[in-house]
């Protein structure tokens, strides 16, 4: 089945930029969707098809793919952008459909 | 604004089935524009999808569980199930229900279910 990595933690001082990866074998050739997840919420889609965010997500949650790694970036960060970050793709071609990675802690120092 | 509610026991005994059922307002399952998902959560863990149905009816499911999983949809009700069998302790987690085509963009609140005797 396919899979896909993640750093465990990523930190970050606020207002400055914070980067996540996930790799995975040609995931630049898949549409890559992002999620935040807050302690006790359920996961909250910011990113999908790459880089197109749901309304109401800000514009400072943008995302990029290509190669084998796609990237979430959160630029001028904020003490609220704390969460676990999951990177997700569908495969329909195979039997796992909906394939997460293994997720990201974003601590603001 | 779609809303997705999970409703069920929360804890189920080893070996017995887990049932679930998430009932959807603010729209209706029948549109045919996506599919609607069960995926859980292990305490402390990562997400893990365990299949979707479409309205008519059509199942797909992760190959790891498929041989305990059964999802189905009551379109009347606007609402779809779970049913995971033979439970064990490895099946405690957070369970959610969504709402997507290739990503999920409406999700339940998620409710836990303990397998414990």
């Amino acid at each position: 089945s396919y899979v896909l990595t993640q750093p465990p933690s990523v930190s970050v001082a606020p207002g400055q930029t914070a980067r996540i990866t996930c790799g995975g074998n040609n995931i630049g050739s898949k549409s890559v969707h992002w999620y935040q997840q807050k302690p006790g919420q359920a996961p909250v889609l910011v990113v999908y098809d790459d880089s197109d965010r749901p309304s109401g997500i800000p514009e400072r949650f943008s995302g990029s793919n290509s190669g084998n790694t796609a990237t979430l970036t959160i630029s001028r960060v904020e003490a609220g952008d704390e969460a676990d970050y999951y990177c997700q793709v569908w495969d329909s071609s195979s039997d796992h459909h909906y394939v997460f990675g293994t997720g990201t802690k974003v601590t603001v120092l | 604004q779609v809303q997705l509610q999970e409703s069920g026991p929360g804890l189920v005994k080893p070996s017995q089935t887990l049932s679930l059922t998430c009932t959807v307002s603010g729209g209706s399952i029948s549109s045919g524009d996506y599919y609607w998902s069960w995926i859980r959560q292990p305490p402390g863990k990562g997400l893990e999808w365990i299949g979707y149905i479409y309205y008519s009816g059509s199942t797909y499911y992760n190959p790891s569980l498929k041989s305990r999983v059964t999802i189905s949809v009551d379109t009347s009700k606007n609402q779809f199930s779970l049913k995971l069998s033979s439970v064990t302790a490895a099946d405690t987690a957070v369970y959610y229900c969504a709402r997507g085509y290739d990503s999920a963009d409406y999700w339940g609140q998620g409710t836990l279910v303990t397998v414990s005797s």
